[in-house]
């Protein structure tokens, strides 16, 4: 099994459509951190946490919202997508001291 | 705003050539990350290089950290087809929370 599964791998929707983007790791570690990445841009953080009753804002979590459900479950949602929201979102896991750890992404398109 | 610039942006060379991509920024980070990522998958941590001037190598890849931890760079010795990919930098800042800054990545493709 992947130690870090992100689901869907491939979503299109439309524009004002909720969409939640899950995210399940085995690696055990404490922190979780979703990201989006557009050509050109990089990738940019959009929120993370810590541990369970952590959460944090990344640089643009505009339009976004998380929830930690558990230790290994991290979900991004957003309430009414839009178009400019079309990018490859990625999770990550780390714990102080060991090395970040990227899910395979999930590619997302808001018409 | 921090910044972290990739160069070169786009790179193509036939198999067995040298190369090296760059990544500059006017912050000042506690480390510094590169990337290796492939399509379809997430980025793969290759190294991580913490003190000014630091040289890390793994296999035919040498990692240096500039003197004063504001840039780095990343050269490719003997490039293979394999090595096709995209390269990200990443910073991590000491700012009491955490930061860590992408790099826009430079793309790799290496011809047999």
């Amino acid at each position: 099994d992947a130690d870090v599964t992100q689901t869907p791998r491939n979503r299109i929707t439309k524009t004002g459509k909720r969409i939640m983007l899950e995210c399940s790791q085995t690696k055990g570690h404490d922190r979780m951190y979703w990201y989006r990445q557009d050509p050109g841009l990089g990738l940019r953080l959009i929120y993370y946490s810590f541990d369970v009753k952590d959460i944090n804002k990344g640089e643009i979590s505009d339009g976004y919202s998380v929830s930690r459900q558990a230790q290994a479950k991290f979900s991004l949602s957003l309430e009414s997508a839009i178009p400019n929201q079309t990018a490859l979102y990625f999770c990550a896991t780390s714990d102080p001291g060991t090395d970040p750890f990227f899910g395979p992404g999930t590619r997302l398109t808001v018409l | 705003t921090q910044l972290l610039e990739q160069s070169p942006q786009f790179l193509s060379i036939q198999e067995g050539e040298n190369l090296t991509v760059y990544c500059n920024s006017s912050s000042v980070f506690s480390s510094l990350q590169w990337y290796r990522q492939e399509p379809g998958e997430g980025p793969v941590l290759l190294v991580t290089v913490v003190t000014g001037g630091e040289v890390k190598k793994l296999k035919r890849l040498t990692f240096q950290f500039g003197d004063a931890r504001k840039d780095s760079s990343l050269h490719i010795t003997a490039a293979q087809p394999g090595d096709t990919g995209l390269y990200l930098c990443a910073g991590v800042l000491n700012t009491g929370g955490f930061k860590t800054i992408f790099g826009a990545g430079t793309r790799l493709f290496v011809k047999a």
